[in-house]
Formats: structure tokens, sequence, C-alpha cells
């Protein structure tokens, strides 16, 4: 099973609102990630966990806070956020890449956040 | 950082008819991965293929990476294989930060 899960797959949030994404797996990987989408526009990286660990932040804004409880969870904390950061929000794991070794990364299907 | 260049960026065809995406990228990786992104926004994986050629019903992808490019070839084109192409790698000795190309878009007539 290569199956990584998103929920919710749309959300709509007001810029005082506080929200939050939830990504599961259950393949046993211990490197997890958050993307960020915009339309037209490429998968860009925001955060990576490797076993538990956040191992990445590509310079994000506070405003997004990311949380991995556990080796299946990943979850992706919304606050104040602005309408510019609406997008589609992806998550994807992969094995542990180690020292210089990269796994396949699988995705998940994406949570479409509207910023009102 | 690392560069990804896709073409074409376009690509409109018929039913049936064969084409060839392009991935260049500027430095060496260890992670190549080709996906399909359907209009629902699905990233599918297609092919995870640093090096070497491999294939997989109508798809089939080669990876040159001595010359720093790959090849994604469709064959029998159909209509569900609309939808954005991407390429994506990792640079060699970098970290786990898969860096992505622009796409190609694909759009198949009936």
């Amino acid at each position: 099973d290569t199956e990584v899960t998103q929920t919710p797959k749309h959300l709509v949030m007001g810029m005082t609102n506080k929200k939050s994404l939830k990504c599961e797996q259950h393949m046993g990987h211990r490197a997890m990630y958050w993307y960020k989408q915009k339309a037209k526009k490429p998968p860009e990286l925001m955060f990576v966990y490797s076993y538990e660990k956040l191992s990445i932040n590509e310079s994000v804004p506070s405003r997004f806070s990311p949380e991995c409880p556990n080796s299946s969870l990943l979850n992706l904390h919304l606050h104040a956020l602005q309408p510019e950061d609406s997008a589609l929000y992806l998550c994807a794991s992969s094995q542990h890449p180690g020292q210089g070794v990269v796994e396949t990364q699988y995705f998940g299907p994406g949570t479409r956040l509207l910023v009102l | 950082g690392i560069q990804v260049e896709q073409s074409p960026p376009d690509l409109i065809l018929q039913e049936g008819a064969n084409s060839t995406l392009r991935c260049n990228f500027s430095d060496s990786v260890n992670n190549l991965q080709w996906f399909h992104q359907n209009p629902w926004g699905q990233l599918i994986n297609l092919f995870y293929i640093p090096s070497g050629t491999k294939q997989n019903g109508r798809l089939s992808a080669t990876t040159v990476a001595t010359e720093r490019y790959s090849l994604l070839y469709i064959s029998s084109s159909q209509t569900t294989d609309s939808g954005v192409y991407f390429c994506a790698v990792t640079s060699q000795g970098g970290s786990e930060k898969l860096v992505f190309g622009k796409g190609t878009k694909l759009t198949v007539n009936p």
C-alpha cells in the first residue's frame, strides 16, 4: 500500500481562524513533507520531518506551524493566514533518506485551502 | 541551488499519438522522479529514475545522468493521460529537498 491520506479535502477559513491540516501514512516511512502549490505552478517544499524531528524549514512564515506527533502522522497548524496563502497543500512521505540516499516520495491528494 | 527545466511547456496531441517530454537539470542528482498531476491535483508517481531506463505499460523513461537530462515517453496516448507532468530532483550531496520543474501540460484530444 503506497497511500498517503490527507484531511480535509477542502477548507475555507477566515484570516482570524485557527485550523489544522492532517496527513497520515502507514507505510513505515520515517520522512514526511509539506508542500504548497499555487495554481499553475509546481509544488514548493515547506517543511521536512525526519524521524519525527523537523529537519528542513524553507523559511516558512510562523503562521504555518508543523507538528509530527508520531511516525505516521503529520499536522500543519494554520493561524492568522492571509488570502495569498490560498493554495493546494500537499503532504508526502518517503523511507528515511539516510546519508546520501534519497527514496521515492509518495504524495497525498492534497487539501485545497481558501483564505477569505 | 539545482535548476530543473522541462520542455515543452504545453503539448496538444490527438488520441493515439506518441510524445516525448524532456527534463534538463543543472547538477548531479541522486533522485529523479516523474509525476503526473491529474485535474484534481493528485500527484501520481510514474517513475523513480535517477539513472537508466524503465518501462511501465505505455510509459517509459530514460535518464542519462552524465548528460543531466531525462526523457519521458508516452505511446498511444489516451485522453486520461491529460494533465501536468512534473520532473523533480534532489541534488547529489544535498538534502532531501525535492525540486520540481515547471511541468509540461499535456492535452490529449479524442
